[in-house]
């Protein structure tokens, strides 16, 4: 079983419009949670990253959300643009400073 | 100048050939990892290095070995490469410490013929 589970898999929205990606997560001790976009063909670039104590954070349009309680976090793009269209993972930290991956939210903003 | 350099970019090797992906970093980071990306399977560890002499094994290591020439350093071989060693692999470093955010290099595109 996927330590990280990510969904949608994948996604098309128009472009202006707002989307939501979910990590679910089962991995502990938590450490922290980080977002991550990967535009095709280059490596992941760190959007956000949030310690258990934070519920909340912003990244100009991106916006991460974490509920530690439920190992739930989300991610949210408002006002979509074409440059949105990337694949992004979810990794979360735990323990001694291991990581678990998400297979990633592939997203296409579509004119 | 990328902070965690890689190369080559693509690559085209014939089946049992030995090949070496080179990583570089400028970030000053102490630790070091060299991941594989398959499509529907995300990122996954081969090898890590948290300083010059330590190595240790990810969850897919069998086929790899690495070398950590210098803390700025670390290249990934494949002795006698096969088909489904092809894939996308990453250099990616940290700095010690729970905080430490990943920086990943741009790639290797690694095809084995």
């Amino acid at each position: 079983k996927n330590q990280v589970e990510q969904s949608p898999q994948s996604l098309i929205i128009l472009e202006g419009k707002n989307c939501t990606l979910q990590c679910n997560y089962t991995v502990s001790p938590f450490s922290n949670l980080r977002w991550y976009k990967q535009d095709t063909g280059r490596g992941p670039v760190s959007l956000t990253i949030m310690t258990f104590s934070e519920n909340t954070k912003s990244n100009g349009r991106y916006t991460a959300t974490l509920d530690a309680d439920t190992k739930q976090s989300s991610l949210h793009i408002t006002a979509s643009q074409l440059s949105d269209s990337a694949s992004y993972i979810c990794v979360v930290s735990y323990g001694n400073n291991r990581l678990a991956f998400g297979k990633g939210n592939q997203v296409v903003v579509i004119p | 100048d990328a902070d965690v350099t890689q190369t080559p970019r693509n690559r085209i090797t014939k089946t049992g050939k030995r090949i070496m992906l080179e990583c570089s970093q400028t970030k000053g980071h102490d630790r070091m990892y060299w991941y594989r990306q398959d499509p529907g399977l995300g990122l996954r560890l081969i090898y890590y290095s948290f300083d010059v002499k330590d190595i240790n094994k990810g969850e897919i290591s069998d086929g790899y070995s690495v070398s950590r020439q210098a803390q700025a350093k670390f290249s990934l071989s494949l002795e006698s490469a096969i088909p489904n060693q092809t894939a996308l692999y990453f250099c990616a470093t940290s700095d010690s410490g729970t905080g430490g955010g990943y920086t990943f290099g741009s790639g290797t595109r690694l095809t084995v013929v």
